[in-house]
Parts: C-alpha cells; sequence; structure tokens
C-alpha cells in the first residue's frame, strides 16, 4: 500500500522555541492532507485540512497562527508549531488522501512532540 | 454533536474467542464512509476495514467483519478467532462525501485485550 512519511518520529525541545514537522506521501500525489492531533489515551483530534497550494482550514478553536500548515507540492506538507509550551506536548499524526486511484486516505506514523 | 460513539472504552476477550466492538455513527450525508483502524501502542494507524454507505453487503477483511446496520447507524468491529497481536486501541472513523470534504472524525475507542 501507499506509504506516508513524518519526520522527525520524535522531538523534544524547549518552551518558547518552534517545531517543524514534516509528512511525506513517498508514492502518490496528495491533493489533501490532514493533521491530527492525539492525547494520552485519547482519541484523534482532526486540526486541519490542507490542500497543495492554498491555505489550510482550521477546525473549531485550534489556533491557525499557532498551528502553521505549509501543503507547497503534491508530497509534502509541514506543520509548524511556534512558540510551542508543554500543553502542546502531544502526539502529531498526518495522513494524506490518495485521489487518483484509490481515493484512501493513508496515515503516517505520526510524531511525538515534548515540550519541556 | 458527537457524530462518532464507542461506548466501550475498553473489552477483554479469551484468546481464539469472537468479539465485537461498537461503533454508532451520525450523519445527514447520504454518502459517507466508515472505517476501523487499529492503534498498537507504537502509535501508527493501522488501517482495517472499510464499509461503503451505498455497499449492499457487510465488509469483510480476513478475520476482520463488518457489521453494517444503516438503518440503526451502527457499524460494528467482528474480530473472529482473537489473538494476543489482536491486543491494541480500536478506533472507528467516518468519512462524510459533500459538504463532510472528505475529512475523516474519530471516536473516543476502545482498548481490546486479548487474554491468553
Amino acid at each position: 500500500g501507499a506509504v506516508v512519511s513524518q519526520h522527525p518520529s520524535r522531538v523534544i525541545c524547549k518552551s518558547g522555541t518552534s517545531v517543524k514537522i514534516e509528512c511525506r506521501s513517498l508514492d502518490f500525489q496528495a491533493t489533501t492532507m490532514f493533521w491530527y492531533r492525539q492525547f494520552p489515551k485519547q482519541s484523534l483530534m482532526l486540526m486541519a485540512t490542507s490542500n497543495e497550494g492554498s491555505k489550510a482550514t482550521y477546525e473549531q478553536g485550534v489556533e491557525k497562527d499557532k498551528f502553521l500548515i505549509n501543503h507547497a507540492s503534491l508530497t509534502l506538507s509541514t506543520l509548524t508549531v511556534t512558540s510551542a509550551h508543554p500543553e502542546d506536548s502531544s502526539f502529531y499524526i498526518c495522513s494524506a488522501r490518495e485521489s487518483l486511484r484509490t481515493d484512501t486516505q493513508y496515515f503516517g506514523p505520526g510524531t511525538r512532540l515534548t515540550v519541556l | 454533536a458527537q457524530k462518532i460513539t464507542q461506548t466501550q472504552p475498553g473489552m477483554f476477550v479469551q484468546e481464539k474467542e469472537a468479539v465485537t466492538l461498537d461503533c454508532t455513527y451520525d450523519t445527514s450525508d447520504p454518502s459517507y464512509g466508515l472505517f476501523w483502524y487499529k492503534q498498537p501502542s507504537s502509535g501508527e494507524m493501522i488501517f482495517l476495514i472499510y464499509q461503503g454507505s451505498y455497499d449492499q453487503q457487510n465488509a469483510t477483511e480476513g478475520r476482520y467483519s463488518l457489521n453494517f446496520q444503516k438503518a440503526r447507524k451502527s457499524a460494528n468491529l467482528v474480530i473472529s478467532a482473537s489473538q494476543l497481536g489482536d491486543s491494541a486501541m480500536y478506533f472507528c472513523a467516518m468519512r462524510e462525501g459533500g459538504t463532510g470534504g472528505f475529512k475523516t472524525i474519530f471516536g473516543a475507542g476502545t482498548r481490546l485485550f486479548v487474554k491468553a
């Protein structure tokens, strides 16, 4: 099946710094990518939907200035957590829609962010 | 309003027995898809099975089957012949067509414990 990668898999940063997480579709073009956040023992919460070449659509309650999403190409989307705080510590999962052949959504392996 | 409901926070099953994980959903969109994902402790989201709203027959994938009852808006996952490796979190998810914008939303999850 199609593969979606995320980098880094784990990151620890100091409070106040910014962290960028990359999501790549390795063998297909993803016109749409999604970013989810998952707190321990909870479900995945959709943060935003990004379409290549256009601005991301954020879910209610998600600060767009804090979670910057860039979907600059059909295979890459980035999520930047700006001025990170300990409460931003979470598991971030991206997913990419393969729309040409199977119209299936594939998930990345996730990035665990810890803000000290 | 919660669109995906999983009422079982945790379930126990004896190895080699079958288990049913419950899921109900709510949508007014006639076109939608229902998914089940498995999330082991590693965090990756593993796709298990898909049911389209217009599919006439219940989906099956190996030991997984989806008991789709459209009028009741339920999409229960049945795992037959449970194995120790089935112990994980299981999420039911729904993707709405049309105005849903293809985004997939998740239920709260059910943690399955398989006993030897």
